[in-house]
């Protein structure tokens, strides 16, 4: 396994249309995060899963916004009736709560969202 | 909630020194980490630091004083791969998401 991979990598869609991506974490962690990035900003938290349980949602995060990690191992985050304030990088994250990376996060190469 | 700042923009020479501060106002503190961000792709992770002192990697220091909720992460012999933005970020105290700053972008100059 080589890293925390993230699917699709580009996403150019019209305003009002629904988006989903995909995260697959690195296989033995168990903790997934998902941030979105806007230019010239840090990461901003928007939700956390340990396992299939979804531990923490943000304020950030609208009701058109949800995120799932059936069984455990990859997440979805799926964005409805899409705006143009959702045009951002979505980054996803994971790490191991078990030993020495505890406390690091892995991060995938993002899924940048244009909406037009 | 967190209030973390550091400087936008800094530059340096090729095979100097340069150091990024971060200072913090947090509910709750459980580590503070140092990423590196090179336009386009993913943070990487440089360092981390959860009790106070310096914590040296190499090319790459990071102090951390929790009673000044202050950090600096120190860039030693510049190379122009350095060129990066760099994201401090707090990790909260009962969780484990973090709070990122806006982010410090660095450019290396020949």
């Amino acid at each position: 396994d080589t890293g925390v991979s993230q699917d699709p990598r580009h996403k150019i869609t019209k305003r009002g249309q629904n988006v989903t991506f995909r995260c697959d974490p690195i296989s033995e962690h168990n903790r997934l995060y998902w941030y979105r990035q806007t230019l010239g900003q840090g990461p901003e938290f928007l939700t956390y899963f340990q396992n299939e349980a979804q531990l923490e949602k943000s304020r950030l995060l609208s009701d058109r916004f949800s995120a799932e990690r059936p069984k455990g191992s990859f997440s979805t985050l799926e964005i409805q009736r899409t705006e143009q304030g959702d045009s951002a990088m979505y980054l996803c994250a994971s790490s191991d709560d078990q030993g020495k990376s505890s406390y690091e996060q892995y991060f995938g190469p993002g899924t940048r969202l244009t909406v037009t | 909630g967190q209030n973390i700042d550091q400087p936008t923009e800094m530059t340096a020479t090729e095979g100097a020194i340069v150091q990024i501060n971060c200072t913090y106002q947090t509910s709750g503190f459980n580590g503070l980490f140092w990423y590196q961000q090179h336009a386009g792709e993913a943070p990487t992770f440089l360092s981390y630091n959860v009790l106070d002192g310096l914590e040296e990697k190499g090319r790459f220091s990071s102090f951390l004083s929790r009673s000044k909720g202050y950090s600096y992460l120190l860039l030693k012999e510049l190379q122009m791969k350095d060129s990066a933005s760099y994201l401090c970020a707090v990790r909260d105290l009962d969780d484990y998401k973090l709070s990122f700053g806006a982010g410090t972008t660095v450019t290396v100059r020949a």
